[in-house]
């Protein structure tokens, strides 16, 4: 057990729909990463919060935001919803940011039927 | 941006021989390198990470090296045993502005330990 929450583990919904996936991270760990890993593209990067502030963008849809609150848990929000977008997605926390370990959720499967 | 090849994508070997994987990265100002093993379904999880100032770490059954000339490293597993079998996936970040810190992965290595 890596200390990293997510929920909810399954979430099946539909095309067009919208979804909120939440991650807590480690005590202590004040940045938050979020990856999606699906079967043709691996594990790609998607944002990353540290302390309540945006830090990097990778490859996230402009239908995809995230935030995360003064707790430090963070909320990935996925809208109008592509049978593409059926993936796993991973929250990751570390302590700080500089090359800093990062350390994985159990993360959350969505099924976009 | 950065890139990471890793090869091989499938790696068979027997009980007890030894396990290698390799990755190169195209971006010198990268300065960390970890491992993550993943189970079917589950979470990857850190084996072992080598940072831009070191040139080989060792963790038990399990070793890195890290070539910055020529931007490859590469994953050692000696002994190998059955719990062994997962996908393997190497990544490369660098610091960015202000803490930014982007995790590139390399495509994954499935391995397979033979009793």
């Amino acid at each position: 057990d890596s200390g990293v929450t997510q929920t909810p583990k399954h979430l099946i919904t539909a095309t067009g729909q919208r979804v909120t996936l939440r991650c807590s991270p480690r005590s202590g760990d004040l940045s938050v990463y979020w990856y999606q890993q699906s079967l043709d593209q691996g594990l790609q990067f998607l944002i990353q919060y540290y302390n309540g502030e945006e830090r990097a963008k990778g490859n996230i849809l402009e239908r995809f935001s995230a935030q995360q609150f003064p707790d430090l848990h963070s909320e990935l929000n996925l809208s109008s919803l592509e049978l593409g977008d059926s993936a796993l997605y991973f929250c990751a926390s570390s302590y700080r940011t500089y090359s800093d370990t990062q350390y994985f959720g159990p993360g959350t499967r969505l099924t976009v039927l | 941006g950065e890139n990471v090849e890793q090869h091989p994508s499938t790696l068979s070997v027997q009980e007890g021989d030894s396990a290698v994987i390799k990755c190169t990265y195209s971006d010198s100002a990268s300065n960390y390198f970890p491992w993550y093993k993943q189970e079917l379904g589950k979470r990857p999880q850190l084996i072992i990470d080598i940072r831009s100032n070191v040139g080989e770490k060792k963790d038990q059954r399990i070793a890195v090296t890290l070539n910055k000339t020529a931007k490859h490293f590469s994953l050692h597993i000696t002994e190998t045993q059955p719990e062994d079998s997962a996908v393997y996936f190497c990544a490369a970040s660098q610091t960015g502005i202000q803490g930014a810190q982007k995790l590139v992965f390399g495509q994954g290595t499935r391995l397979t330990i033979n009793p």
